[in-house]
């Protein structure tokens, strides 16, 4: 069965300390696709990232940054430098198989709180 | 770019009225989907349409109908609204390359909607 878990529910953080959410997925395909998204108190959804199963190279995007390790079956997300912009809900997705023209749903986790104080 | 457009952003129901959330997207994606987001339950979809003229049931569609109008428009429709329907409804749609893997999906503004 497919699943992505969560298992932080909540993290609350000074501003400036690094964090790190744990995301870990469970899937038989070999092929899938992982996602982070971002959702701030003002609702929206934001893509953050997206990594397919055959690239497990790290990615950094200034603060941000992605370890995805198929070994262990995760793709955990780190914020360095915490700001209070980054307080918000992050979500972890999972999409499996590819076939032209048949897009497959997005598996989500439950999400991470994610609290910035100053 | 308006990307993925939602209206209603607010609406409160009584039990039993009905009502159409609407949804388009100007990006020529070919998937749309419906998600609904409750505390503690995360998102789950509703209903998606994986290419115009085509819907498929997601996790929670029972009380829900849907319509994939055209490639740019998916509605949401709720016949006879239940307190168990008060939630965030998020559209949402992706478009898969040919012979590539999925892309992500982009989502509206979200509709919180009430059922009293």
């Amino acid at each position: 069965a497919q699943k992505v878990t969560q298992a932080q529910t909540e993290i609350s953080v000074v501003e400036k300390e690094d964090v790190t959410l744990d995301c870990v997925y469970e899937t038989r395909d070999t092929t899938y696709y992982l996602f982070w998204y971002k959702q701030p108190p003002s609702g929206e959804l934001v893509f953050l990232i997206r990594r397919n199963s055959f690239d497990e190279q790290n990615e950094i995007s200034g603060r941000y940054s992605w370890n995805f390790q198929k070994s262990t079956s995760s793709f955990n997300f780190t914020i360095t430098a915490s700001q209070v912009v980054d307080s918000a809900v992050y979500f972890c997705a999972l999409s499996e198989g590819v076939w032209a023209g048949n897009n497959r749903k997005l598996i989500w986790g439950l999400g991470t709180s994610l609290a910035v104080n100053p | 770019n308006a990307g993925v457009t939602q209206t209603p952003k607010f609406q409160v129901l009584k039990t039993g009225q009905s009502m159409t959330l609407q949804c388009a997207q100007d990006m020529n994606h070919n998937s749309m989907y419906w998600y609904r987001q409750d505390p503690g339950m995360g998102l789950r979809l509703i209903y998606y349409s994986a290419s115009e003229g085509t819907t498929d049931k997601g996790e929670v569609p029972n009380g829900y109908n849907v319509s994939r109008l055209n490639k740019r428009e998916f509605s949401l429709r709720l016949e006879s609204a239940a307190p168990s329907q008060t939630s965030v409804y998020f559209c949402a749609s992706s478009s898969p390359l040919k012979r590539r893997l999925n892309t992500e999906a982009f989502f509206g503004q979200g509709t919180r909607l009430t059922v009293v």
